[in-house]
C-alpha cells in the first residue's frame, strides 16, 4: 500500500542554519511526489513537485528512488520559513496521500 | 488561490445531528476532494470526485457521504455526527489529468462535535 512517512513532528532550527525535512515513501508504482506548506493563518499550498526539479523560496527536494526518500532542504533558514510542511504522494492518478506533517520553527 | 470557498468556516454541533459542509470552486476544476486534518494524522482523504455525480471513497470514508450535482459544488455530509469527527475539514480541487498533484485548497472548516 502507498504510504508517506514524515518521522519528525516538530523541528526547530536556528535562523541561518541548514534545514532538512525528511520524507520517505512506499509505493509500488512510479512515484510522483510533492511538498505542500501551510503558513500560519494561510491555506495549504503547493511548494514543490519532484518532476519540476525546481527551487522555490530557496527550498529544493530530490527524489531518491534507492532510498525511497524525498527530503526537503534549504541551506539557510529564514524566520518566514516557520510553517507546517507536508510531503505528499500521488497514486492511482487521482488521489493524493499526505504524510503526517512536520512543524518547522525557525529560532531567531 | 483557485477560488475555493468553504462554508461554514466554523461549526459547533451535538452528537447525533446531521452536518453538511459545502465546498464551492469557480475554476471549473474537474476533481474535488475532502480531507480532514488531525494532529498526528496529517491530512487524510475522506472522499473525492472526478466529475459531476462521480465520487469515490478515500481512506477514512466511514460516517461520511458526499454529493456533486454541479461542477462547482462538492458537499460533505455527516449523517449523524460523532465526537471522533471533530476536526478541521479541507476541500481541494484540481484541473484535469497531467497535473495530478497540484491541489488548490480551501481555508478549512473547523467542526466541533460535543
Amino acid at each position: 500500500a502507498q504510504r508517506v512517512t514524515q518521522p519528525e513532528k516538530l523541528l526547530s532550527v536556528f535562523k541561518g542554519a541548514p534545514v532538512e525535512l525528511k520524507c520517505n515513501y512506499s509505493y509500488s508504482g512510479s512515484p510522483e511526489l510533492f511538498w505542500y506548506v501551510q503558513y500560519s493563518r494561510q491555506r495549504l499550498q503547493l511548494l514543490l513537485r519532484h518532476i519540476s526539479r525546481e527551487s522555490i523560496k530557496g527550498f529544493t527536494a530530490d527524489l531518491n528512488k534507492g532510498e525511497t526518500s524525498f527530503h526537503l532542504k534549504k541551506p539557510f533558514a529564514q524566520e518566514e520559513d516557520s510553517a507546517m510542511y507536508y510531503c505528499a504522494l500521488v497514486f492511482g492518478n487521482e488521489k493524493l496521500t499526505f504524510g503526517t506533517g512536520t512543524r518547522l520553527t525557525i529560532i531567531p | 488561490d483557485a477560488g475555493i470557498t468553504q462554508s461554514p468556516r466554523h461549526k459547533v454541533t451535538e452528537t447525533g445531528t446531521p452536518v453538511t459542509l459545502r465546498c464551492h470552486q469557480t475554476e471549473n476544476h474537474r476533481y474535488m476532494y475532502w480531507y480532514r486534518q488531525d494532529p498526528g494524522h496529517g491530512l487524510r482523504l475522506i472522499h473525492y470526485s472526478y466529475g459531476v455525480k462521480d465520487t469515490d471513497k478515500g481512506e477514512v470514508s466511514d460516517g461520511y457521504s458526499v454529493s456533486r450535482s454541479k461542477t462547482e459544488d462538492f458537499l460533505l455530509t455527516l449523517e449523524s455526527a460523532t465526537s471522533s469527527q471533530t476536526s478541521v475539514y479541507f476541500c481541494a480541487s484540481r484541473a484535469g489529468q497531467g497535473r495530478s498533484g497540484e491541489l488548490f485548497f480551501g481555508e478549512g472548516s473547523r467542526l466541533t462535535v460535543l
